[in-house]
């Protein structure tokens, strides 16, 4: 069985101010994929990063940054210098094969 | 390149009525999945489709929903009869192929409300 936990549910910022979203995830199989997704106020989610099980090397684009840990299963995203148009809901998934596991989201609110 | 189109993009009905949601993956895709989203609960898959055949719809509850991909291309949900707990948005998504590494690519949704 697979499980992905966010245990944060709302965190609110002010702008400027850096951001980190916590992903704790639960699996049985040694090849896995993780996920990031935002999801603005619009609803489609938008895809962000895809991490394997093998690559633990933790990855920058641009105010983005992800920090993969085997050794404690976290897949954390850091916003650095959050906008306003960060405000979204941001999602973790888990899969092994095509089925998504999703977490239950965090809100991230950023105030002018 | 065009995204995922789903239309309509909210419904209101009351319960027991029935209701149809559409999907237009992006050209070229092969996999389509549905996806239903509860308010404040991340999407949890409905049924995936690969070309117009299903791969999996085990999480789908059959004795009311129902799903169709004619011709590997648009697909369609249906609902019948509706309860009050089917409230939610209703996400479809498409990726080129049903790898796992294969980013899936999310239209804007349904949100159905149920009275």
């Amino acid at each position: 069985a697979q499980k992905v936990t966010q245990a944060q549910t709302e965190i609110s910022v002010v702008e400027k101010e850096d951001v980190t979203l916590d992903c704790v995830y639960e699996t049985r199989d040694t090849t896995y994929y993780l996920f990031w997704y935002k999801q603005p106020p619009s609803g489609e989610l938008v895809f962000l990063i895809r991490r394997n099980s093998f690559d633990e090397q933790n990855e920058i684009s641009g105010r983005y940054s992800w920090n993969f840990q085997k050794s404690t299963s976290s897949f954390n995203f850091t916003i650095t210098a959050s906008q306003v148009v960060d405000s979204a809901v941001y999602f973790c998934a888990l899969t092994n094969d095509y089925k998504l596991s999703f977490g239950a989201g965090t809100t991230v609110t950023v105030r002018a | 390149e065009a995204g995922v189109a789903q239309s309509p993009r909210y419904k209101i009905i009351e319960k027991r009525q029935s209701v149809a949601f559409w999907c237009n993956p992006i050209s070229g895709h092969a996999t389509l999945y549905w996806y239903q989203q509860i308010l404040g609960q991340g999407p949890k898959l409905l049924i995936q489709f690969q070309n117009n055949g299903v791969v999996d719809d085990s999480q789908l509850p059959k004795d009311r929903f129902s799903a169709e991909r004619l011709k590997g291309v648009d697909s369609t949900l249906k609902i019948q009869p509706a309860k009050l707990e089917d409230s939610a948005v209703y996400l479809c998504a498409s990726s080129s192929t049903g790898t796992p590494y294969n980013e899936q690519f999310f239209g804007p949704g349904t949100r159905l409300t149920v009275l």
